[in-house]
């Protein structure tokens, strides 16, 4: 069966240190993965779209990799900051439909 | 620009009841899902839609009925409301294509099933 496997368990770094979140998957083959930013009480928020063709994407202090050969995605934040507290979400997209399936998430707390 | 809204925000329903959980989108976009979020389980796909007049079964859909007669409006309906559907709903919308599969969320209604 299809799995999407974040690690459930929260990630606890002090500030100004890079956070590496990690999503597995199995029986996938995505054409593009996804990763969410979802604060307490607000509904999720888009961060980046890397797809099968690409190893790496960045976009400010956040990076993307994306392997499809170990069907994993790792997702760091450098110099990270207390506001960078949240639970972060991978999505893939299942079989050409385009409708994307989300990974349970992990939460990321950045101690001051 | 208001993006995704969904109504209403928090809603206590007793077990049998029947309500509508309203989603509008202003950005024109093809695509339109419903989600439920519970503690330890993630997102779930209720129902989606490729565009007016056409809906389709996610992962859960049992229990909730949806309609697409426009764009704009995605409405969920509760025909029986049962205490396994306490949850927070969300609704989101996307271009739904390769070039930009990002979804945009609503901000959540949180369902309570007594």
């Amino acid at each position: 069966s299809q799995k999407i496997e974040q690690n459930s368990e929260a990630l606890n770094i002090q500030e100004g240190k890079t956070a590496t979140l990690t999503c597995n998957y199995t029986n996938y083959s995505p054409a593009y993965l996804q990763w969410y930013r979802q604060d307490p009480g607000r509904g999720p928020v888009f961060l980046l779209l890397i797809r099968e063709n690409e190893k790496e994407k960045r976009k400010e202090r956040l990076k993307v990799t994306f392997d499809t050969t170990l069907k994993q995605s790792l997702f760091h934040i450098t110099a990270s900051q207390p506001a960078d507290s949240a639970t972060y979400l991978c999505a893939l997209e299942a079989g050409g439909s385009y409708i994307p399936t989300f990974g349970r998430g992990t939460s990321l707390i950045v101690h001051p | 620009n208001a993006g995704v809204t969904q109504t209403p925000k928090f809603q206590v329903l007793k077990t049998g009841q029947s309500m509508t959980l309203q989603c509008a989108q202003d950005m024109n976009h093809e695509y339109m899902s419903w989600y439920r979020q519970d503690p330890g389980m993630g997102l779930r796909l209720i129902h989606y839609s490729v565009g007016a007049g056409i809906t389709d079964q996610g992962e859960v859909p049992n229990g909730y009925n949806v309609s697409r007669s426009t764009t704009e409006d995605f409405p969920l309906r509760l025909l029986s409301a049962a205490p396994s559907q306490t949850s927070v709903y969300f609704c989101a919308s996307g271009y739904g294509t390769a070039n930009t599969g990002e979804l945009f969320f609503g901000e959540g209604s949180r369902l309570t099933v007594l």
